[in-house]
């Protein structure tokens, strides 16, 4: 049973730390989300990638976020510095074509 | 851009009743239209998924209605169980490109 595999689960860590997520989408899916859940806003849309590439990173505080895709195995998600405002869920999502998307199990980061 | 709103924000049923949640979107450009629930701790998983070329869609217990003419589409679960409780997101997208637009999500439970 293939699916989204996120790592870490949980991350908590002093302001200004830089943080690292990643997400190893399904293999074979060549678009990948970058997600942002909290209670106030929802699922706002950070990025997403199609074949590895870029498509739009407008959701993303540009200061201080920053979406990649190393290879097809691997995205990440990283925000330097943090702040406590970054405390949210952060999923990673990838699928087969632009409209069904495979969601992770999240990343849950605290920053203090 | 797409602006999706779901109520209600919380639902308490019956098992073995209906369960009803409402979605509008915006963007008369908006031709899918995917459900997505979330158990706790979890990340979302698409349960069913509509699109502008068909007006209802039925799976077991769960249906979507869409209405483009009145911009709003509906997920209907019929003889609820408790392991229906979830929080529920609808969503837009006008294809090619654009992104999923999510609702904030409806907060369903069902009482034993």
């Amino acid at each position: 049973d293939a699916r989204v595999t996120q790592t870490p689960r949980h991350k908590v860590t002093e302001m200004g730390q830089e943080v690292t997520m990643r997400c190893q989408p399904i293999l074979g899916h060549n678009t990948v989300f970058w997600y942002r859940q909290t209670m106030m806003q929802g699922l706002e849309l950070l990025a997403y990638f199609r074949n590895r590439a870029p498509l739009d990173d407008s959701g993303m505080p540009k200061d201080r976020f920053s979406a990649e895709m190393p290879d097809a195995t691997l995205a990440t998600l990283k925000i330097q510095p943090s702040e406590p405002r970054d405390s949210a869920v952060y999923f990673c999502a990838s699928g087969p074509n632009w409209h069904e998307q495979f969601f992770g199990p999240g990343t849950r980061l605290t920053v203090l | 851009g797409e602006n999706v709103e779901q109520h209600p924000s919380t639902l308490s049923v019956q098992e073995g009743d209906s369960a009803v949640i409402k979605c509008t979107y915006s963007d008369s450009a908006s031709n899918y239209f995917p459900w997505y629930k979330q158990e706790l701790g979890k990340g979302p998983q698409l349960i069913i998924d509509i699109r502008s070329n068909v007006g209802e869609k039925k799976d077991q217990r769960i249906a979507v209605t869409l209405n483009k003419t009145a911009k709003h589409f509906s997920l209907h679960i019929t003889e609820t169980q408790p392991e229906d409780s979830a929080v529920y997101f609808c969503a837009a997208s006008s294809g090619g490109y654009q992104k999923v637009t999510f609702g904030i999500g409806t907060k369903l439970q069902v009482i034993p």
